[in-house]
């Protein structure tokens, strides 16, 4: 099945920094995957996606970019500001209506 | 639209007692998915329907878990009987068409 890695698992910045995180994946049939942000007590919520025909979306300050040939795929978070401060999570499908395949998340703390 | 519902929201029991989560995914979406949460595992996939009918069940950890989706507007994830190791957060999402999955809040399960 498939396997999600992903690093690192703190990563604490200055606000307005940047961020990134990154994850590797072992299916190279996965062709879907999503970030999920959670913040403490709440429900995984997704802040951007991109599929497999794609190398890099945007959305704002926030960025994915997708390398097939080596299985890994990574989220940039630009000019950081407090409320970006939560657990972020990387996945990967196989598309269509598969489940996820979750890393073990990535806690990211903004410095004032 | 009120997002994927799941109830109830915190569950306390004890060893060797049967327990059982509910979730209402969103209306019209056609996938409905069971994740389970804890601090050594993070997300994991248990279980997942398309159309209402089981698709991938793999992840179901033993025997004692037991899912069903007998309408397109209702799930149970049934676990019997309970035992201490079983104490996470169960989340359920759904999706339509092998887009973006959406997460209820949420069912704290503790059991002593």
């Amino acid at each position: 099945g498939e396997n999600v890695e992903q690093h690192p698992s703190t990563l604490s910045v200055q606000e307005g920094d940047s961020a990134v995180i990154k994850c590797t994946y072992s299916d190279s049939a996965s062709n879907y995957f999503p970030w999920y942000k959670q913040e403490l007590g709440k429900r995984p919520q997704l802040i951007i996606d991109i599929r497999s025909n794609v190398g890099e979306k945007k959305d704002q300050r926030i960025a994915v970019t997708l390398n097939k040939t080596a299985k890994h795929f990574s989220l940039h978070i630009t000019e950081t500001q407090p409320e970006d401060s939560a657990v972020y999570f990387c996945a990967a499908s196989g598309g269509g209506a598969d489940g996820l395949t979750f890393g073990k998340g990535t806690h990211l703390i903004i410095q004032p | 639209d009120a997002g994927v519902i799941q109830s109830p929201r915190h569950e306390v029991t004890e060893m060797g007692q049967e327990v059982t989560l509910r979730c209402k995914p969103i209306s019209g979406h056609n996938s409905l998915f069971w994740y389970r949460q804890t601090m050594m595992r993070g997300l994991e996939l248990l279980i997942y329907f398309n159309n209402n009918v089981p698709i991938d069940d793999s992840g179901m950890p033993e025997d004692r878990f037991s899912a069903k989706m007998p309408n397109a507007s209702f799930s149970t994830l049934k676990i019997q009987p309970s035992e201490p190791r079983d104490s996470a957060v169960y989340f359920c999402a759904s999706s339509f068409e092998g887009t973006i999955q959406y997460f209820g809040a949420g069912t704290r399960l503790s059991v002593l």
